[in-house]
């Protein structure tokens, strides 16, 4: 199984600051079989990011994902006062799918 | 638009057996390469994938509950189920109804559904 470990696990920001987010998997994952989520308080994940960069439908540019092997990142170039949430990181390039544990981007 | 409802009850008691339905809508529950699965959160905990399945019945589940899972498709109705056999509190969790693209992304998500174990 691979274990995927976020860090930081909070992060407090201000509007309109750089983001940058990791997710370091125990394994390789290849190919980049990995996707990031946003998700809010009392609301389900929605897909951000998979294929390591690929924005999904509907995302704006200022998310970008970035990374390969081990090590993979998520950039919000301007903190937007609704991009305020949890993000996870998963893989899905080996059975069973995981998750990371999430950062979570809070209001400084 | 696609759309995913789950539905259950939210509370079952320790070894009894939870039973989850998904409804679709706005799409075709036989869609040639997808798969329909179930995630989990426990309170406080990281996002669990279950299981997955295709319209045609191939499955894809985690071992650690594969002893415990049932897993189905109706097409005629546009649901998927999903059963698990001797719940314990571990099991406590929002359950997340998922259609996952075939090398297993979560395209899109129902709003979940809260379970509660106990007596």
């Amino acid at each position: 199984e691979i274990v995927l470990t976020q860090s930081p696990g909070t992060l407090s920001l201000s509007p309109g600051e750089r983001v940058t987010l990791s997710c370091r998997a125990s394994q390789t994952v290849s190919p980049n079989y990995l996707a990031w989520y946003q998700q809010k308080p009392g609301q389900a994940p929605r897909l951000l990011i998979y294929d390591a960069f690929i924005r999904a439908s509907g995302i704006p540019d200022r998310f970008s994902g970035s990374g390969s092997g081990t090590d993979f990142t998520l950039t919000i170039s301007r903190l937007e006062p609704e991009d305020f949430a949890v993000y996870h990181c998963q893989q899905y390039v080996t059975s069973p799918i995981t998750f990371g544990g999430g950062t979570k981007v809070e209001v400084k | 638009q696609l759309r995913l409802q789950e539905s259950g009850p939210g509370l079952v008691k320790p070894s009894e057996t939870l039973s989850l339905t998904c409804s679709v809508s706005g799409d075709s529950i036989s869609r040639r390469t997808d798969y329909w699965g179930w995630i989990r959160q426990p309170p406080g905990k990281r996002l669990e994938w279950i299981g997955s399945i295709h319209y045609s019945g191939r499955i894809y589940d985690h071992p650690s509950l594969r002893s415990r899972l049932t897993m189905s498709v109706d097409t005629s109705k546009s649901q998927f189920s999903l059963t698990l056999t001797s719940v314990t509190a571990a099991d406590a969790a929002v359950y997340y109804c998922v259609l996952l693209s075939r090398e297993g992304r979560g395209d899109s998500w129902g709003q979940g559904t809260p379970v509660i174990v106990s007596s």
